[in-house]
């Protein structure tokens, strides 16, 4: 069975571009959930998908974005790169199958994203 | 706010030793993780907690949850070179639908030493 695959695994971009990160989950989960890794920050939670809705936000600007499609399938977008959004930015996803019931998460590879 | 505490930072053991990884949580959760993690590389589940009371071995690695507490114990024994990695504790609150959010520990950095 697939894992959650994330795409691409390195980038580098340069201050002020846009950057697109792309997360497909494992089969029939249809939960998918961003996290940002710093050294300084640590773990963060950035937004939760669900059904195509993003059902939960964490405490980022506006120029961190997502969707998710119909296929489960979600992007992550930051706009206007800082040198601060250098991160490994992770994937996760999770198989839902009631109200309260969720599988645990399961983590891609994730992308480390380089500004410069 | 729920927060995740965890202690320590960082711990350097010598092989063979035994030592506790400690993570303290501010507000009743439905689940406690344990991840593992290796420079660069992505976060390996190791244990998933969901009562009180419930232990959970593999390995060298065992860990526990107090859910009265609020702690999760994540005990060493014996260690070995090979478990040198960052782990991370994470709290799981699940609401209806979707509505997931894992808010992690700071992280325990170990390294064993020969």
């Amino acid at each position: 069975k697939a894992g959650v695959t994330q795409t691409p695994r390195y980038l580098i971009k340069t201050r002020g571009q846009q950057v697109t990160l792309s997360c497909s989950p494992i089969s029939g989960h249809r939960s998918v959930s961003w996290y940002q890794q710093t050294p300084g920050q640590g773990l963060q939670f950035l937004f939760e998908y669900f059904s195509e809705t993003q059902r939960n936000k964490g405490n980022f600007p506006g120029r961190f974005s997502g969707r998710q499609f119909s296929n489960s399938r979600s992007e992550m977008n930051v706009s206007t790169l800082e040198l601060g959004d250098s991160a490994l930015y992770l994937c996760a996803s999770s198989l839902v199958w009631g109200a309260g019931k969720r599988t645990e998460a399961f983590f891609g590879q994730g992308t480390r994203l380089t500004v410069v | 706010e729920l927060k995740v505490e965890q202690n320590p930072l960082f711990l350097s053991m010598q092989e063979g030793k035994n030592y506790t990884i400690y993570c303290n949580y501010s507000t009743t959760s439905d689940r406690l993780y344990w991840y593992r993690q290796d420079p660069g590389k992505s976060l390996e589940s190791l244990f998933v907690l969901l009562s009180n009371g419930a232990v959970k071995q593999e390995g060298r690695l065992m860990a526990s949850l107090d859910t009265k507490a609020r702690l999760s114990t994540l005990h060493i024994t014996a260690a070995v070179h090979d478990l040198s990695a960052t782990y991370f504790c994470a709290v799981d609150i699940i609401r209806d639908f979707g509505n997931e959010k894992l808010t992690f520990g700071t992280g325990t950095r170990l390294t064993i030493i020969p």
